[in-house]
């Protein structure tokens, strides 16, 4: 079965640090992959997808992420992050049939002003 | 404007008493899905509805039902709902390609007690 991992369930940062989230999955074949951000109380939107191409993918609020296949990794980063960014991260999957979606367990990242 | 909507936002009911989430979305999407939030375990689906008429089980379905008979609508079920349905759930729609990202609505926190 498809399963993602997310390295970190809690981050913290201060303002204007760098941040890089891992994430994991498991299947062998051609997977389009995706993060979304949870900002508090709010629903789940798309920061940035990949699908095919250049596997390094740039997203909204200067959000990227590195598609490594070798590593089945699809790492999210941002040079310098800002309180707004605080929220909750979920990398997931799409593999096989249709449009199922495998989440990982989601990183909560807290950045001190 | 592009939305899914979901009803009620906020439940507290006791054990047994049958409920329904609805779920609606306004952009023609074939697919929609259903899913749980709960801490540390990020979001893991319910159900998903690939067309009208054409529904299937997530990783989670013990306890719920849904139904399909409109294109927009995708109600959720809890015929018996017990405090492990305790959660944060969302709904979701997308086309129905794989490396569509899915629409997720404001969800719907329910307490069963």
């Amino acid at each position: 079965a498809q399963s993602v991992s997310q390295h970190n369930h809690h981050v913290i940062l201060s303002e204007a640090a760098s941040l890089e989230l891992g994430c994991n999955y498991s299947y062998g074949g051609t997977v389009n992959l995706f993060w979304y951000v949870q900002y508090p109380g709010q629903h789940l939107q798309l920061l940035l997808k990949y699908f095919s191409g250049d596997p390094l993918v740039k997203g909204i609020k200067g959000f990227e992420a590195e598609f490594i296949k070798s590593k089945f990794s699809f790492n999210l980063r941002k040079p310098s992050v800002q309180w707004s960014d605080t929220a909750e991260y979920f990398c997931a999957v799409n593999a096989g049939y249709g449009n199922k979606l495998v989440f990982g367990a989601g990183t909560i990242l807290r950045v001190k002003s | 404007e592009a939305q899914v909507t979901q009803n009620p936002r906020y439940l507290i009911t006791v054990t047994g008493k049958k409920l329904t989430v609805t779920c609606s979305q306004n952009m023609n999407h074939e697919y929609m899905s259903w899913y749980r939030q709960d801490p540390g375990l990020g979001l893991r689906q319910i159900y998903y509805s690939m067309n009208v008429e054409v529904t299937d089980k997530g990783d989670v379905p013990e306890g719920y039902k849904v139904s399909r008979k409109e294109k927009r609508n995708f109600p959720l079920i809890l015929e018996s709902p017990s405090p492990n349905q305790t959660s944060l759930y969302f709904c979701a729609s997308s086309g129905r390609v794989g490396n569509q990202p899915q629409h997720f609505g404001d969800g719907t926190r329910l307490s069963i007690l």
